[in-house]
């Protein structure tokens, strides 16, 4: 069966600092590959998706980037974090129309 | 741009009661997707409709599109306290499985 792994599960990270969030999934391969930012009062946001290695669509300008090293991995990265990054952080696999996401990071910047 | 509006923003039920929650679209949906959120964790799918008129269900969890796809309810029959949680939809946007969520429906249910 598939399953998504998502790390960490919590980060408190200083503004100017770099940040990586990992997102694997197993048991499929060549899913399209999703990060959405879920803020408060602000709903769900999708911020990037790939749809294979090395192909990526950003949905909204930001301070952030992804990157797709792998087939099953995705990466959320930022040089130097800002106070307005903080935010819940999920991932996701498509899979059959339908989304299944990992169980997400809390990211604080202070 | 899709905009989803949910409603109402929040709910608070006694167990045993029945409720419903809606999902409203701006524009005509290529699918209606419906996720269960605990706070701090990842979603859970609970369904996906993407004909109108189409009605679905799940344990004591039922949803419906209406005829002209712009409107979605979720009926929970004889809630219980495991469904208390944020309830969230999502609008397929026809392209790669992205998705437009609403911002959500926080429910709770008083033993």
């Amino acid at each position: 069966s598939q399953t998504i792994h998502q790390w960490p599960a919590t980060l408190v990270q200083p503004v100017g600092s770099p940040l990586s969030l990992e997102c694997t999934v197993e048991g499929t391969s060549n899913p399209n590959l999703y990060w959405y930012r879920q803020a408060a009062g602000r709903g769900l946001q999708l911020l990037f998706y790939s749809v294979g290695i090395g192909q990526i669509s950003s949905e909204v300008p930001q301070n952030l980037s992804a990157s797709r090293p792998q087939d099953r991995q995705f990466i959320l990265s930022s040089k130097k974090l800002l106070l307005s990054d903080s935010g819940f952080y999920l991932c996701a696999w498509s899979f059959k129309e339908k989304l299944f996401f990992g169980s997400g990071t809390q990211l604080s910047v202070l | 741009s899709q905009e989803l509006e949910q409603s109402p923003q929040s709910l608070i039920v006694q167990e045993g009661k029945n409720l419903t929650i809606n999902c409203t679209s701006s524009k005509t949906l290529y699918g209606l997707y419906w996720y269960k959120q605990k706070y701090g964790e990842g979603l859970i799918f609970l369904m996906m409709l993407q004909k109108g008129g189409e009605e679905k269900s799940h344990e004591k969890i039922t949803a419906k599109l209406d005829e002209k796809k712009q409107q979605s309810s979720l009926h929970i029959t004889a809630s219980q306290p495991s469904h208390a949680g944020i309830y969230l939809c999502g609008a397929d946007t026809g392209a790669n499985s992205k998705l437009t969520f609403g911002k959500g429906i926080t429910l709770s249910v008083r033993p």
